[in-house]
């Protein structure tokens, strides 16, 4: 059972667009959400990442907005760019065991010029 | 070069041999990880280690072994490959709340 559920799976949208991805989880005790960017041939890296106890974060055109109650959270890229084509991971991890991640099956996201 | 590395970058073997993956990192981290990444998966935790001689089980360890004698080395052994561990494999290592991942292996179990 996949402990943090990502969706969509592959997204398409044109330059300037504002994709959006989506993570939901049911461990409460999760208490760390990173987001990692994966481009081709490469290791992922972190992006941004959020604790429960704000609602959103934001690191130039990357914003994580959370959900503690609906126990959701989403990445939203602003003016995105055909450098931002890559595979995006969030991820979850709990306090009292914060060595493991557990990751979503990734988003692939292609911004057209 | 500063960071992790990873060896090979892409294996083939066959069903039944056994594969070593390396890792080596530069930065003297505590925790390193194995992970591998399949497609509709993302990345599943195969092993970790908080330091030299101490390793734990990740969510799909079976099939695999860890060994860590030194904090900058952590190979990965497949003892007698399977089809099913065709994919591309991960090593990362932890400092404060980030992991930082290598190159990773594509390997192909035919």
């Amino acid at each position: 059972q996949q402990q943090v559920k990502q969706s969509p799976q592959s997204l398409i949208v044109q330059k300037g667009g504002i994709p959006i991805i989506n993570c939901a989880y049911e461990n409460t005790a999760f208490d760390y959400f990173p987001w990692y960017q994966q481009f081709p041939g490469k290791g992922p890296a972190l992006l941004i990442a959020i604790r429960p106890d704000v609602s959103e974060k934001k690191e130039g055109r990357f914003t994580i907005s959370f959900n503690k109650s609906a126990k959701q959270f989403s990445l939203h890229i602003m003016d995105s760019q055909p450098g931002d084509s890559a595979t995006y991971f969030c991820a979850a991890s709990r306090a009292d065991n914060f060595n493991k991640f557990y990751f979503g099956s990734g988003t692939k996201l292609n911004v057209k010029p | 070069d500063a960071g992790i590395t990873q060896s090979p970058r892409y294996k083939i073997t066959e069903t039944g041999r056994q594969v070593t993956l390396m890792c080596h990192q530069t930065w003297s981290h505590s925790y390193m990880f194995w992970y591998r990444q399949d497609l509709g998966h993302g990345l599943r935790l195969i092993y970790y280690s908080a330091a030299a001689d101490i390793t734990d089980k990740g969510e799909v360890p079976d099939g695999y072994v860890v060994s860590r004698s030194k904090t900058e080395n952590f190979p990965l052994t497949l003892e007698s490959a399977t089809r099913s561990q065709t994919s591309v494999y991960f090593c990362a290592s932890k400092h404060t709340d980030t992991q930082y991942f290598g190159p990773g292996t594509r390997l192909t179990v035919l």
